[in-house]
């Protein structure tokens, strides 16, 4: 079965600063991995994704993430964090069959300190 | 880029009766929907997929008869909870997708429900 952990619930980080999520799963075969943000109230918006081919993907709103396989992890960086980036972030795996689910981490919140 | 809505947005309604949330992909045709609960400071609990024209398949816990799931076109699913009590107040999130494994899910805004 396939999982996500996410460590650290909850991120604080300065204006400007670098941002980092770390993500980590499971899989037996690769994964299909996403990363969602979500403001409150709201639905899900995709950031980014890597499916195959290069390891190093680059999203919207200047945030990137690379698959790193020995280490099974899917980190979300960006080299310098806004205001707007305060939100709710997921990781997610497909489940590697044709259900097409997503298998959501526990979510971190992201904060940014003026 | 794909868009999926959700109606209502919010929703209150009474102890014992029914509400009826839709999920639409307003410029795709949606082969898969999917049906989320997300409780505050949560993650998303998956609780069904829908395919077009074929029987919801619902997660373990979750009560087939309690979440009616009907998915009657490519491009409309809809979510009604029946008999709703207090602890069924929570926030609803509808997804659709074009594919099956690996495709991307595309996410509504989500229907609040509080039910008193």
């Amino acid at each position: 079965a396939q999982s996500v952990t996410q460590l650290g619930s909850h991120v604080s980080v300065s204006e400007g600063a670098l941002v980092l999520l770390r993500c980590n799963y499971s899989s037996s075969v690769p994964p299909y991995l996403f990363w969602y943000v979500q403001y409150p109230n709201q639905g899900l918006q995709l950031l980014l994704k890597y499916t195959t081919g290069a390891t190093l993907v680059k999203g919207i709103n200047g945030f990137e993430a690379e698959f790193k396989k020995s280490e099974t992890s899917f980190h979300l960086t960006k080299p310098s964090a806004h205001m707007s980036d305060a939100a709710e972030y997921f990781c997610a795996v497909s489940e590697v069959s044709n259900t097409g689910k997503l298998i959501f981490g526990q979510g971190t919140t992201l904060q940014v300190k003026p | 880029g794909a868009v999926v809505s959700q109606h209502p947005s919010r929703v209150i309604c009474k102890s014992g009766t029914s509400v009826k949330i839709e999920c639409r992909s307003l410029d795709f045709q949606a082969t898969t929907m999917f049906w989320y609960r997300q409780f505050p400071k949560q993650s998303l609990m998956l609780m069904a997929t829908s395919n077009e024209g074929s029987k919801a398949t619902y997660e373990q816990g979750v009560e087939k008869d309690k979440f009616l799931i009907n998915h009657a076109s490519l491009t409309l699913s809809t979510l009604t909870v029946t008999s709703a009590h207090p602890e069924d107040s929570s926030f609803y999130i509808c997804s659709a997708s074009a594919r099956l494994a690996g495709g991307e899910q595309y996410f509504g805004p989500g229907t609040r429900l509080t039910v008193t």
